[in-house]
Parts: structure tokens; C-alpha cells; sequence
């Protein structure tokens, strides 16, 4: 398997655009994460899906972020309007809670916004 | 609220050194998971401790937990440039415990190693 998968790897935008941040997950995984991570608040999870269906939001900062799951293997992150706050580095993660790796969180490379 | 902590934030050590970072649940965690991410890069599974006093190696790579069930450490002998990174320690807190996924994650032990 090719990993969990993330795009874009790098995000350079204005103040006010929309970013939207694509993952793939493992596939067979039934869980998937998205984290932010900056250096003055570590690793903070968002929101996490289990069986494509948002299980806790909690962790989204405010209105202006969404995030959605339509299959199995895709998922994305959409900041609406972005804000230089924003700036960080996005992790999405995925696991299963079967098998030998059962609650093993595999991350994707990430992707590095950056919001003017 | 259910967290985990761990000590110190950052440690810096001369190549050869021994590091050793802590791991503190605020209740009894079912098993605890340790991450690596090295600069630049996603946070990589290392080890899973599940029973109460385990002792896993991984070459120069001792985790440890607790007999509680709270706690956890890792340490590494002989600190090398190539363990350079953050260790999280992660555990499943809340109700449900393993089987709902979620992992909550301590704030990391940043590692520098002087050559």
C-alpha cells in the first residue's frame, strides 16, 4: 500500500481564499484524522470519521473550517476564508481497529499552508 | 479534562549521551502508542505497550509501562544524530477505550543531538 496520501504538499495562499486540503487513506482503514500541527499549540486533532461519518468536531478551530468525507477513500479539509493564523502543517491519519496494526495511526506527509 | 503529558519539552545532548523522555496519563490507559517525527517530517509509529510493567527494545530503543497503566518512558542509549526528532507518546483516553480510534497525544519531547 502507497500509504495514507495528501495533497497539496505545500498551500500558498491570500487571506480570504478558500484552501481546500485532499487526503486518501489507507485503504481497508476505517478511521481517519486530521491534525494541525504549529509550534506553539504541537499536534491538535480536529476532527476524526469512522466509517466515512464525523464522529467528533470538537477539535475544529471555527465555522470557517469544514471537512467531509463522501467514500472511503477520500476525505477533505476546507478552510473558508482562510486567515494567517491558519498558517500550519496539516496531518491527516488513518487506521483500523482490526487486525495486527488495529489502532496504529498512519500519517500522511502533510501539507504545509501558508496564509498571507 | 482527560490529557496526556509529557516531560521535559525539549532536550539537547551531546551524541553518545542517554535520553530518556516521560510519558503521564491522567487515567488508565488500556495500551500506549510512541511516535518519532523527524524535522520536516509526519509522525511514525514506533511501539505499542500493552500489559501492565511491559518492557519493549527496540536496539537502542527501551520503552517501559507503567504497572498502573498510567505512565510510560522511552529511552534511548547512546543518543545517536539519527534519533534527531519529536517522540509522542499517544494513548486512547475517553470512554470506549481502543475501539473508537481516537488517540489523544502528549505534547512531545523535542530531541537535539550535538554531534
Amino acid at each position: 500500500d502507497a500509504g495514507v496520501i495528501q495533497s497539496p504538499r505545500h498551500e500558498v495562499t491570500e487571506m480570504g481564499q478558500e484552501v481546500t486540503l485532499r487526503c486518501k487513506p489507507i485503504s481497508g482503514h476505517d478511521y481517519l484524522f486530521w491534525y494541525r500541527q504549529t509550534m506553539m499549540r504541537g499536534l491538535e486533532l480536529l476532527i476524526y470519521f469512522n466509517n466515512n461519518v464525523p464522529i467528533d468536531d470538537s477539535g475544529m478551530p471555527e465555522d470557517r473550517f469544514s471537512a467531509k468525507m463522501p467514500n472511503a477513500s477520500f476525505s477533505n479539509l476546507k478552510i473558508q476564508p482562510s486567515e494567517p493564523r491558519d498558517s500550519a502543517v496539516y496531518f491527516c491519519a488513518s487506521s483500523t481497529t482490526s487486525g495486527r496494526t488495529k489502532n496504529i495511526q498512519y500519517f500522511g506527509a502533510g501539507t504545509r499552508l501558508s496564509v498571507l | 479534562g482527560q490529557q496526556v503529558m509529557q516531560i521535559p519539552q525539549y532536550q539537547h545532548v551531546q551524541e553518545g549521551e542517554d535520553f530518556t523522555t516521560y510519558c503521564n496519563s491522567s487515567t488508565t490507559l488500556s495500551n500506549i502508542q510512541w511516535y518519532k517525527q523527524r524535522p520536516g517530517g509526519h509522525p511514525v509509529f514506533l511501539i505499542q505497550l500493552v500489559k501492565s510493567g511491559e518492557v519493549k527494545k527496540q536496539k537502542r530503543l527501551t520503552f517501559q509501562f507503567g504497572e498502573a497503566k498510567k505512565n510510560s518512558s522511552l529511552h534511548i542509549t547512546a543518543t545517536q544524530t539519527t534519533d534527531v526528532g519529536t517522540y509522542f507518546c499517544a494513548g486512547p483516553l475517553g470512554a470506549g477505550g481502543t475501539s473508537y480510534g481516537k488517540l489523544t497525544f502528549g505534547q512531545g519531547t523535542i530531541l537535539t543531538v550535538h554531534p
